[in-house]
């Protein structure tokens, strides 16, 4: 069985802040890890994903993700963030190599970067 | 040019009628799903076809039922509908069943009174 915990159901951060959104992944095998944004009213738009080779991640709009093995995280993080990265974040996790590629989703993650 | 198009974008509808939401992509890919989204937020998969045939079918009421008739097209049509429906329903496609590289629609917020 695969599964993925977001522990904080709302990020607030100051504009110009890090920002960082947290993840935790439970899978048999090799992770194959993604993030995903949605705004207010939208479908949700693709990051970021994890596959391979490098643990940091870079993706679209600035964003970036480090996939850590022994603690099981793939945190998704922003150096500077802006109040356009309000947003809903999700992280999903399937297993690679094999399987249904089914994807399985977090509960999502709030952030609200003030002003 | 909308990449993931879903129709109709907004259904309120009265508990026991049939309904159905229409999707299409224009990218050329292989796999197209359907998700669910509560009032939580929460993301769950129904349906997932890869070149009209069908991959993953999660425990999903036998009310439901995906149709591809081509692999740019998936519906979904939803018979004798309960209040516990109402959700806002996504389609996605990927350029094939192993990427998770998943591009959604807009939505479509079903509402049933």
């Amino acid at each position: 069985a695969q599964s993925v915990a977001q522990p904080e159901d709302q990020v607030n951060v100051a504009e110009g802040n890090p920002l960082t959104v947290k993840c935790t992944y439970s899978v048999s095998g090799n992770p194959y890890l993604f993030w995903y944004v949605q705004y207010p009213n939208r479908g949700l738009q693709f990051l970021l994903k994890y596959i391979t080779g490098d643990n940091l991640v870079k993706g679209s709009y600035g964003f970036e993700a480090e996939f850590n093995k022994s603690q099981t995280s793939f945190h998704l993080k922003k150096p500077s963030a802006l109040v356009s990265d309000s947003a809903l974040y999700f992280c999903a996790v399937r297993e690679g190599g094999r399987g249904d590629y089914k994807l399985s989703f977090g509960a999502g993650t709030t952030v609200t970067v003030r002003a | 040019d909308t990449a993931v198009s879903q129709t109709p974008k907004y259904l309120v509808t009265q508990m026991g009628n049939d309904k159905s939401i229409k999707c299409e992509q224009n990218l050329g890919h292989d796999t197209m799903y359907w998700y669910k989204q509560d009032s939580k937020k929460f993301l769950k998969i129904m349906f997932s076809y890869n070149n009209k045939e069908l991959i993953i079918n999660e425990t999903v009421p036998n009310r439901f039922s995906p149709k591809s008739p081509d692999k740019a097209h998936l519906n979904l049509h939803i018979n004798s509908l309960e209040l516990g429906d109402s959700a806002v329903y996504f389609c996605a496609s990927s350029q094939d069943r192993r990427t998770g590289e998943l591009f959604f629609g807009e939505g479509s917020r079903l509402t049933v009174l």
